[in-house]
């Protein structure tokens, strides 16, 4: 069963331009929704995170939008940068559960 | 050492070896975790230790898999009987709780011939 369900796989955007990323969760238990950054050879890093007590989270260019009925929230990268082609996995846990990661979207911004 | 340390960082194992992988936590982390990551996918699972308590070994694919964290610092990952379709990325992490912020190593990439 895959708890996080996250699209989509693979995304291309130009420099400057917007990246949106989503994620869909099904255990109504989960109470933390991190994502991390993924570049080859690496482990993961945080990126940001949010609770779902706000419906939004900004941190510099990366904002995360959290829609609770629904079930989803989505990472948005303004002004995507080069430097910021990487792999992105959202993530989520609560109760006694342990962090469970999507799939993950690999990220191209083209110069 | 300021991050999470991972050894080896690549091997190489013959189909029905013995395979053991070190993680050396960030110091003063209580909790710490051991994940698969297959090519092209996020990390899953496999064990979680609070100290030197395994609490949730529910993510072991098998048991060829072992794992522990006897003084509740450094662990290792124990894979016995090594098979082609243990070729991965085993990630530790570790965190000052639970439920906060994981700390990644690098990984240890095992590919099984």
């Amino acid at each position: 069963q895959q708890q996080v369900k996250q699209s989509p796989q693979s995304l291309i955007v130009q420099k400057g331009g917007i990246s949106i990323i989503n994620c869909a969760y099904e255990n109504t238990a989960f109470d933390y929704f991190p994502w991390y950054q993924q570049f080859p050879g690496k482990g993961p890093a945080l990126l940001i995170a949010i609770r779902p007590d706000v419906s939004e989270k900004k941190e510099g260019r990366f904002t995360i939008s959290f829609n609770k009925s629904a079930k989803q929230f989505s990472l948005h990268i303004m002004d995507s940068q080069p430097g910021d082609s990487a792999t992105y996995f959202c993530a989520a846990n609560g109760g006694y559960s342990t962090l469970t990661f999507g799939k993950g979207t690999m990220l191209l911004v083209s110069p | 050492g300021a991050g999470v340390s991972q050894s080896p960082r690549y091997k190489v194992a013959k189909r029905g070896q013995d395979v053991a992988l070190r993680c050396d936590p960030i110091s003063g982390h209580v909790s710490l975790f051991w994940y698969q990551q297959a090519l092209g996918q996020g990390p899953e699972f496999l064990t979680y230790f609070q100290n030197e308590a395994q609490l949730d070994k529910s993510g072991l694919p098998s048991d060829r898999f072992f794992a522990e964290r006897p003084e509740g610092s450094v662990s290792t990952l124990k894979i016995q009987r090594t098979q082609q379709e243990d070729s991965a990325v085993y990630l530790c992490a570790s965190s000052s709780d639970r439920a906060g912020e994981l700390f990644f190593g690098e990984g240890s990439r095992l590919t099984v011939l």
